[in-house]
C-alpha cells in the first residue's frame, strides 16, 4: 500500500487557540483525500474533504489544504474546544481503495 | 438514523473457533468495506465490495472471508482465528468507492 503520514503523533493545544494537523502523503496520482476524526471507542467519523482540482476547503471551524507540490496535506481546527480531543488522520485516495495514516493525537488543555 | 452497525462490539475467542462479524447499513450504499486497526499501523483494508456478489481482496486478506449477498450486508467471517487476528474491526459503506465513508462503531476482537 501507499505510505501515507502524519508530522506527529500528538498534539496539545489551548483551548481557544487554532490547531494545525499535518498530514504527507506519497502517490502524486491520488487526487482525492478526507480528515477523519475518530473519537476514544467510536469509529472514524469524516470531518472534511478535498480533490486534487483545488487548493484549499473550508468546513466549519475546520480548514483543509492541499499542497500537490510536496504532496502534504493539513487540517485546521479554528477555537480548538475540548470536544475536539481526538485522534485524526487523513485518507488517501486510489482508485477502489482509501489508504489511511496513523493519526494525530490531539488534547485539547482547559 | 443513516448508519452502519456492526455486532458484536466485543469478542474474546479462542484460536481455530470460526467467528462471524456482522456489518450491515441503511444508507442503500453500493461500496463496503471492512479495515483493522492496529497501534501504529493505521486502518488497513482487508476486503471490499463494490456491489452484490463482487468483492475484493484489500491489502491484509489472509485469513478472512468475506460475503455479500444482500446490498445492506457484508459480514467478514474469520474460518480459524488466530491471534494476531486481535485487532479492532470496522466495517465501512459509500455510494461509491472514490468517496467519503460512514464506518461503524468498531468490533474489539481478542484471539486467546
Amino acid at each position: 500500500g501507499e505510505s501515507v503520514g502524519l508530522h506527529l503523533p500528538t498534539l496539545s493545544v489551548q483551548e481557544g487557540d487554532n490547531s494545525i494537523i499535518n498530514c504527507a502523503y506519497s502517490n502524486s496520482a491520488s487526487d482525492y483525500f478526507i480528515w477523519y476524526k475518530q473519537e476514544s471507542g467510536k469509529g472514524p467519523q469524516f470531518i472534511i474533504d478535498i480533490r486534487s482540482n483545488m487548493d484549499k476547503r473550508q468546513g466549519q471551524r475546520v480548514t483543509v489544504l492541499l499542497n500537490k507540490t510536496v504532496k502534504h496535506l493539513s487540517l485546521q481546527i479554528a477555537a480548538t474546544q475540548p470536544g475536539d480531543s481526538a485522534v485524526y488522520f487523513c485518507a488517501e485516495n486510489q482508485g477502489n481503495q482509501f489508504y489511511f495514516g496513523t493519526g494525530t493525537s490531539l488534547t485539547v488543555i482547559p | 438514523e443513516a448508519q452502519v452497525t456492526q455486532n458484536p462490539r466485543y469478542l474474546i475467542t479462542v484460536t481455530g473457533k470460526k467467528l462471524t462479524v456482522t456489518c450491515s447499513q441503511n444508507m442503500n450504499h453500493e461500496y463496503m468495506s471492512w479495515y483493522r486497526q492496529d497501534p501504529g499501523l493505521g486502518l488497513r483494508q482487508i476486503y471490499y465490495s463494490m456491489n452484490v456478489e463482487v468483492t475484493d481482496k484489500g491489502d491484509v486478506p489472509e485469513g478472512y472471508k468475506v460475503s455479500r449477498k444482500e446490498k445492506r450486508n457484508f459480514p467478514l467471517i474469520l474460518e480459524s482465528p488466530s491471534p494476531n487476528q486481535t485487532s479492532l474491526y470496522f466495517c465501512a459503506s459509500s455510494h461509491t468507492g472514490d468517496y467519503g465513508y460512514t464506518f461503524g462503531s468498531g468490533t474489539r476482537l481478542t484471539v486467546v
